[in-house]
């Protein structure tokens, strides 16, 4: 199967600064892309849904100026976590539909973002 | 709106013995329903897929799934249970067919003993 990576799988940060999450479809095009946030043993919550060369599509009630999303390129799409908090400490995954009909989707291995 | 439910938020079986993971959903035209399976500090794997056709569904690992429209389930079954399926399992709809974008299930925590 298709395979997505996300850089970096951990990090930790100072409260305040800002964190930049990568996801990359490895072996096919992406022209979309959807950014989850999972607390733990939660579901997965979608929080945005990257366009390629065009705006981010979020959902409701997530912060467009806290979690910036750019989608640079058909095989990358990047969360940025704008001046992080520890409220914002979780692990963060991204998928991209398989292009197939009736897509599954291929998820990347996850970040935990840890901010103390 | 397109919804799943998972039931049941964690169930347990010993090894050897088969397994039931409940799924319900309900929708608006056409079901097309996914499980997916996470192990720990991981990303989700794509077990199977029901799109149409046989309501019996075969996936990865020796696990399938069941469709059924009159009660509007997808259960996801296996006839023996390994220590190794133990994971996080969660059901999903397809709610934008031309984005693939998924609705998820709450999830349903498996643990399988020895």
């Amino acid at each position: 199967g298709a395979v997505v990576s996300q850089h970096p799988s951990r990090v930790i940060c100072k409260s305040g600064t800002s964190v930049k999450i990568e996801c990359r479809s490895l072996d096919f095009q992406a022209t979309t892309m959807f950014w989850y946030r999972q607390f733990p043993k939660k579901s997965l919550m979608l929080m945005a849904t990257s366009n390629e060369g065009s705006k981010a599509t979020y959902e409701q009630g997530v912060e467009k100026d806290k979690f910036l999303i750019n989608h640079a390129s058909l095989t990358l799409s990047t969360l940025t976590v704008t001046s992080a908090h520890p409220e914002d400490s979780s692990f963060y995954i991204c998928s991209a539909p398989s292009g197939r009909v009736y897509n599954e989707q291929f998820f990347g291995p996850g970040t935990r973002l840890t901010v103390l | 709106a397109q919804s799943v439910a998972q039931p049941e938020d964690q169930v347990n079986v010993a090894e050897g013995n088969p397994l039931t993971v409940k799924c319900t959903y309900s929708v608006s035209g056409n079901p097309y329903l996914f499980w997916y399976v996470q192990y720990p500090n991981r990303g989700l794997q794509f077990l199977l897929k029901y799109i149409t056709g046989d309501n019996l569904v075969k996936g990865s690992y020796g696990f399938e799934a069941e469709f059924n429209k009159s009660q509007t389930s997808f259960h996801l079954k296996k006839p023996s249970a390994l220590v190794s399926d133990s994971a996080l399992y969660f059901c999903a709809v397809l709610t934008n067919t031309n984005a693939g974008k998924s609705t998820f299930g709450d999830g349903t925590t498996l643990t399988v003993k020895p």
